[in-house]
């Protein structure tokens, strides 16, 4: 079945630790995101890319950093620099950069 | 920058119709979409509507856009406890930008 695959689903990392989220669409879609979902704080958008090679910042990109190197491919490194990085991380992606979005099922990574 | 506004909560008795708002602020966008999202999961796309629709149907869900007031709500008819989740408003403006969420509102349905 074609879809987004996203993991892991659940991820625990120390304090200073860098750590990577995959993300995995085997849709043929041109454009992938990641945002970032807090209680109460809807969804920020953190990167994306709408076509391989390239990608821009969004709203929340300090502290994260992504790359493209394949078209079904956009991991996100969580890096130390990010103060508060325990959140809900989600990926989406779609045909062309201004079409319907289709998400993964989520990482959730805590910081212990 | 564009800014979508949604209120947080709502609560509904099953059988009733839940009603969902949503205000905007982008006078150039060009699509509107509901997404659901249930505990622990991605977002499902529900529905969406052109900007030069007023209304869009499908089965238990009615869209409705109020361009001038720049107003988006959508209908749950006969609203069932599968129901409860967390429903987003987004809008797209004209070009090629990502979407832009508002922060969700969460329908419990009480049986």
């Amino acid at each position: 079945d074609g879809g987004i695959t996203q993991s892991p689903k659940y991820l625990f990392r120390k304090e200073g630790q860098n750590v990577t989220l995959s993300c995995e669409q085997n849709l043929n879609h041109d454009a992938m995101y990641w945002y970032r979902q807090d209680p109460g704080q809807g969804l920020r958008l953190i990167y994306y890319s709408q076509i391989v090679n390239d990608f821009q910042k969004g709203d929340i990109a300090e502290g994260y950093s992504v790359s493209r190197e394949k078209k079904e491919s956009f991991p996100l490194t969580v890096t130390s620099a990010q103060k508060n990085p325990t959140a809900f991380y989600l990926c989406a992606s779609s045909r062309r950069g201004d079409g319907e979005l289709f998400f993964g099922e989520g990482s959730r990574l805590t910081v212990l | 920058g564009e800014d979508v506004e949604q209120s947080l909560f709502l609560s509904v008795r099953e059988g009733d119709s839940s009603v969902i708002n949503c205000t905007y602020t982008d006078s150039s966008s060009t699509y509107l979409y509901w997404y659901k999202q249930e505990p622990g999961a991605g977002l499902q796309l529900l529905t969406y509507i052109f900007s030069n629709m007023d209304m869009k149907q499908d089965q238990r869900l009615t869209v409705l856009l109020n361009k001038k007031d720049k107003h988006l709500s959508l209908r749950i008819a006969d609203t069932q406890t599968g129901d409860s989740a967390i429903y987003f408003c987004a809008e797209r403006s004209a070009g090629n930008t990502p979407l832009v969420f508002g922060k969700g509102t969460r329908l419990s349905v009480i049986a």
